[in-house]
């Protein structure tokens, strides 16, 4: 399988607290994208940053790609109740998923 | 507004019957893509489509179809539904071939197989 790992598989922070959210891979890539999905609904497309960036914003979001190590990080900064959802990141062409990290803000 | 829409929202069929899912998208979009949704798996691929008359298998294709007339619909068909198609199945479109836009997602069928 082709399948990335989330790490971690689950997530529960405080209201206002930073979460932080890991995904490796094994193959190169041209891009990695970040998905979230609230329960019951689905995917929303948040971010995608390219194998030549290191670091890109939007909002409270911040992602990281070490293409060296294969791996990506999604951080949300000040989180709030409203974030509580499952995250996924993707790459290849088409998308490749991997199983998620559930992050539960708690109010 | 443009927008993908996935019909029904939840089914119950029974083992051995043909059912079609339907996926409509108004972005005009070339690709389109179906994944299944199942705890401990993420989502899979099972189909896509990078245009009219285009298609092709992903990771978990067997015992399903698709068939791309035009450029809005991609239904998906299981040929003799089985248990372990018991699913959540989630329709994709987007904009280029290539990873350089993000995918739209429809809000999903639940699939009940019994």
């Amino acid at each position: 399988s082709q399948q990335g790992e989330e790490d971690p598989q689950a997530l529960s922070i405080q209201e206002g607290e930073n979460a932080t959210m890991n995904c490796s891979y094994k193959t190169s890539i041209n891009n990695l994208q970040w998905y979230r999905q609230n329960s019951g609904r689905g995917l929303v497309h948040l971010i995608l940053i390219r194998s030549n960036e290191r670091e890109k914003h939007s909002g409270r979001l911040r992602v990281t790609l070490d293409t060296s190590k294969k791996s990506s990080s999604l951080l949300i900064t000040a989180s709030r109740a409203a974030d509580t959802a499952s995250y996924f990141c993707a790459r290849n062409t088409p998308l490749v998923f991997g199983k998620g990290t559930r992050l539960s803000v708690i109010a | 507004d443009a927008e993908i829409t996935q019909s029904p929202r939840h089914k119950i069929t029974e083992t051995g019957r043909q059912v079609t899912l339907a996926c409509h998208q108004t972005w005009n979009h070339n690709n389109m893509f179906w994944y299944r949704q199942d705890l401990g798996h993420g989502l899979r691929l099972i189909h896509y489509s990078y245009g009219v008359h285009d298609t092709n298998k992903g990771e978990v294709s067997d015992g399903y179809s698709v068939s791309r007339s035009n450029t809005e619909d991609l239904p998906l068909t299981l040929e003799s539904a089985a248990s372990s198609q018991t699913s959540v199945y989630f329709c994709a479109s987007s904009e280029s071939v290539g990873t350089v836009y993000g995918y739209t997602f429809g809000s999903g069928t639940r699939l009940t197989v019994v």
